[in-house]
C-alpha cells in the first residue's frame, strides 16, 4: 500500500527565512504527487502539482517543489516565507497505475511564521 | 474560490442522534469522496464514488453511509452518532478526463457528537 511521510510536523520560522518541507512516498512505480495548503479557517487548495516532465515544479505564492524519483521524495521549498504562509501543508500522492485515483495524504505540516 | 459545498460547516449533537452531511459540487465531476481528518493525522479516505450509484468504501472504516443519486450530490450519513465520530469531514471531487488525482475540496463539516 501506498504510504506518504512528512517528518516535520510543526515548524516556525521568522518572515524571509528559507522553508524546505520533506515529503517522501512509498511506491515503486508511476505517480502523480501533490501539495496542498490549508490555510486558517479556509478549505484544502492545490498548492502545486508534479505530473511528469520537468522535476522542479512550480506552484502558486512563490512555492516549488522537486522530485526526485531516486529518493521517492517530492521536497516543497519556499526562498523567503512571508507571514501570510502560516498553513498546514500536505503532501499527497496518487499511484497511477492502481486505477482509480485515491490520493494519500501524509500527516500534514503545520507551518507558522511570525513577522 | 471553491465550486464544492459542505453544509453544515459545524454539526453539535447529541449521542445516537442521526446526522447527514450534505456535499455538492457544480463542476460536472464524475468521482466524488469523502475524506476524515483529525488534527496532527494523515486525512483517511471513508468513501467514494466513481458516478451516479456507484459507491465504495475506502480505506479507513466507517460507520457513515453514503449515496450518489445525482452526479452533483454526495451525502453523508450517520445513523446513530458517537462520541467516536466527533471529526472533521472533508468532501472532495475529482475528474475522470484527464484522470490525474486532483482533488478539489470543500471547507469541510467539523462534527462534535456529545
Amino acid at each position: 500500500a501506498q504510504s506518504v511521510s512528512q517528518h516535520n510536523h510543526h515548524v516556525i520560522l521568522s518572515e524571509a527565512a528559507s522553508l524546505e518541507l520533506g515529503c517522501n512516498y512509498s511506491y515503486g512505480g508511476t505517480v502523480n504527487l501533490f501539495w496542498y495548503v490549508q490555510y486558517p479557517g479556509q478549505h484544502l487548495q492545490l498548492l502545486l502539482k508534479y505530473f511528469s516532465g520537468d522535476p522542479l515544479v512550480k506552484g502558486i505564492k512563490g512555492f516549488e517543489a522537486e522530485f526526485i524519483k531516486s529518493k521517492f521524495s517530492f521536497n516543497l521549498r519556499k526562498p523567503s516565507v512571508q507571514w501570510s504562509d502560516t498553513a498546514e501543508y500536505f503532501c499527497a500522492v496518487n499511484a497511477v497505475a492502481t486505477g482509480f485515483q485515491k490520493l494519500v495524504f501524509g500527516t500534514g505540516t503545520r507551518l507558522l511564521v511570525s513577522p | 474560490e471553491a465550486d464544492i459545498y459542505q453544509t453544515p460547516r459545524y454539526l453539535v449533537i447529541g449521542t445516537g442522534k442521526k446526522i447527514t452531511l450534505e456535499c455538492s459540487q457544480t463542476m460536472g465531476h464524475d468521482k466524488m469522496y469523502w475524506y476524515q481528518q483529525d488534527p496532527g493525522m494523515e486525512l483517511h479516505l471513508i468513501h467514494y464514488s466513481y458516478g451516479v450509484n456507484s459507491t465504495e468504501k475506502g480505506d479507513l472504516s466507517s460507520e457513515s453511509t453514503v449515496s450518489r443519486i445525482r452526479t452533483e450530490h454526495f451525502p453523508l450519513t450517520l445513523e446513530s452518532a458517537r462520541p467516536s465520530h466527533t471529526s472533521q469531514y472533508l468532501c472532495a471531487s475529482s475528474e475522470s478526463v484527464p484522470n490525474t488525482g486532483e482533488l478539489f475540496f470543500g471547507e469541510g463539516s467539523r462534527l462534535t457528537v456529545l
